[in-house]
């Protein structure tokens, strides 16, 4: 069964501390992407990835990094620098960037609570 | 700069009857438009994708419309059901770099 797997579903930190989620899909698919959902704003893109070894800074990329080794996996990294970590973070895929006709495809997401 | 807007913000229904979701959106050069649907601490499901030269789009229950030239779409909900109780969300790609954009949603209860 194709789709995105994220992980964990729930994530725990303290204030300071680096933390990595995971993402990983076995769609075959070009394109990832990282956003952010918090109550009342909608989708904030954080990152994207047109292919591997690429990425580029979505809206919100400030106090984030990720990595795109490997077409299957994106993790991204949530450092101390951000300012307001907690929120529920979505990882994405779909088979290139740029078709017209490519749907997005979400993983489970992942709620990350920094205290 | 692109804006999506989806009104109501919430919308609640009894079971059985035919409903209709808005999105408006601001720039109408877009590349397509997509239709996804949220449960409660849950990812985006998507259920239908228009692209700009299409009207609509049919899956089951649903149909999808779009008007681009007044940055419209609506998705015809037939018969709910309970179990289409969710947030609903529309998302509109375009710009020079082919930028989605998603509006904040409508959450849609259906009452049995």
């Amino acid at each position: 069964d194709g789709g995105i797997t994220q992980s964990p579903k729930y994530l725990f930190r303290k204030e300071g501390q680096n933390v990595t989620l995971s993402c990983e899909q076995n769609l075959n698919h070009d394109a990832m992407y990282w956003y952010r959902q918090d109550p009342g704003q909608g989708l904030r893109l954080i990152y994207y990835s047109q292919i591997v070894n690429d990425f580029q800074k979505g809206d919100i990329a400030e106090g984030y990094s990720v990595s795109r080794e490997k077409k299957e996996s994106f993790p991204l990294t949530v450092t101390s620098a951000q300012k307001n970590p907690t929120a529920f973070y979505l990882c994405a895929s779909s088979m290139t960037y740029s078709s017209y006709n490519s749907p997005l495809h979400f993983g489970n997401g992942t709620r990350l609570t920094v205290t | 700069k692109q804006e999506v807007t989806q009104i109501p913000a919430a919308l609640s229904v009894p079971e059985g009857e035919n409903l209709v979701l808005n999105c408006s959106f601001t720039d109408s050069a877009i590349y397509n438009l997509q239709w996804f649907r949220q449960d409660p601490g849950k990812g985006l499901t998507s259920l239908l994708l228009i692209q700009s030269s299409q009207r609509e789009q049919t899956s089951g229950r649903l149909n999808a419309s779009l008007d681009k030239s007044s940055g419209r779409s609506t998705l015809y909900i037939a018969a709910s059901q309970p179990g289409d109780s969710a947030t609903y969300l529309c998302a509109v790609r375009g710009g020079s770099n082919y930028k989605l954009t998603f509006g904040k949603g409508t959450l849609l209860t259906v009452n049995p």
